[in-house]
C-alpha cells in the first residue's frame, strides 16, 4: 500500500514570496490534516478536511495561508505571502475516517521543509 | 485547553539499557492517547496507542499505560537498541477529533 505523498520535499524561497505544497493522501482515505512542526517542536494542526469540507481551521492564519483539497483527494496547502516565521517542516496526513476518541491511527507523509530567507 | 507535557531530551542510553519517556496530559473527558516516533529522515509513524483506562498498549517491545488517575502515558523499554534512536513524540486525540502533540524526546542509544 503506498503511503502519502509529499513534494516538494525541500523549498528555500525570499520572505514576501509565495509557496505551494502538495499532498496525496491514502487512498480512500476520508481525512486529511496539514500539521506545521516548527524546529524542536510537536506538530501543530492547521487545518483538518473530511472529504471535500473543512472541519477545522481555527489555528490556520488565514491572512495568509489557504488550502483545499478537490475531489477529497489530494490537496494543497498555500502560503502568501510568506513570512521569516513560516520556516518549519510541513506534514501532512490521512486517516480512514475522523481520528479522535476511537484511536484511530495518523499516516504521516514525509514533509515538506521550509527554510523562508 | 488540552495538552500535553513530555519529558524534555535529549535522552542517552547505552544499549540493552531501561528506557522511560514520561508523558502527562491535561484533556476533558477520555480522551485517546498514542506515541508516534520520527526515525531519521522519515515521517511519523504510530507506535502504540490505548483508548480507555488501563488499557497497555505495545509495539516492538515498547509499551505503555493509560493510567486516569495520573493522567500519564509513559513510554517503557526494557532493553533498547541502536535501530531504536528516533524522536518520540505523545500524543492525545479528544472528541473534538483534534490530535494534540508534545514537544517530542529525542533518544539516542550508543553501541
Amino acid at each position: 500500500e503506498a503511503g502519502v505523498a509529499q513534494s516538494p520535499r525541500y523549498k528555500i524561497i525570499e520572505k514576501r514570496q509565495s509557496v505551494a505544497f502538495w499532498c496525496n493522501p491514502i487512498s480512500g482515505h476520508a481525512t486529511l490534516y496539514w500539521y506545521q512542526q516548527i524546529l524542536g517542536q510537536g506538530p501543530k494542526l492547521l487545518i483538518q478536511f473530511q472529504n471535500n469540507g473543512v472541519v477545522d481551521d481555527s489555528q490556520l492564519p488565514k491572512d495568509r495561508f489557504s488550502a483545499e483539497r478537490l475531489k477529497g483527494v489530494d490537496s494543497t496547502l498555500k502560503i502568501q505571502p510568506a513570512k521569516l516565521e513560516d520556516s518549519a517542516v510541513y506534514l501532512c496526513a490521512s486517516s480512514l475516517e475522523l481520528a479522535g476518541g476511537f484511536g484511530d491511527e495518523q499516516f504521516f507523509g514525509p514533509g515538506t521543509r521550509l527554510t523562508v530567507l | 485547553g488540552d495538552s500535553v507535557t513530555q519529558m524534555e531530551g535529549p535522552v542517552t542510553l547505552s544499549e540493552e539499557a531501561f528506557l522511560t519517556i514520561n508523558c502527562t496530559y491535561t484533556a476533558t473527558g477520555y480522551p485517546s492517547l498514542f506515541w508516534y516516533v520520527q526515525y531519521p529522515g522519515e515521517g511519523l509513524q504510530l507506535l502504540l496507542k490505548a483508548t480507555k483506562a488501563d488499557d497497555k498498549g505495545s509495539n516492538k517491545g515498547f509499551e505503555a499505560t493509560y493510567r486516569k488517575e495520573t493522567t500519564s502515558f509513559h513510554l517503557e523499554k526494557g532493553s533498547v537498541q541502536v535501530s531504536d534512536s528516533a524522536v518520540y513524540f505523545c500524543a492525545l486525540s479528544d472528541r473534538t477529533y483534534k490530535y494534540i502533540f508534545g514537544t517530542g524526546t529525542r533518544l539516542k542509544v550508543l553501541a
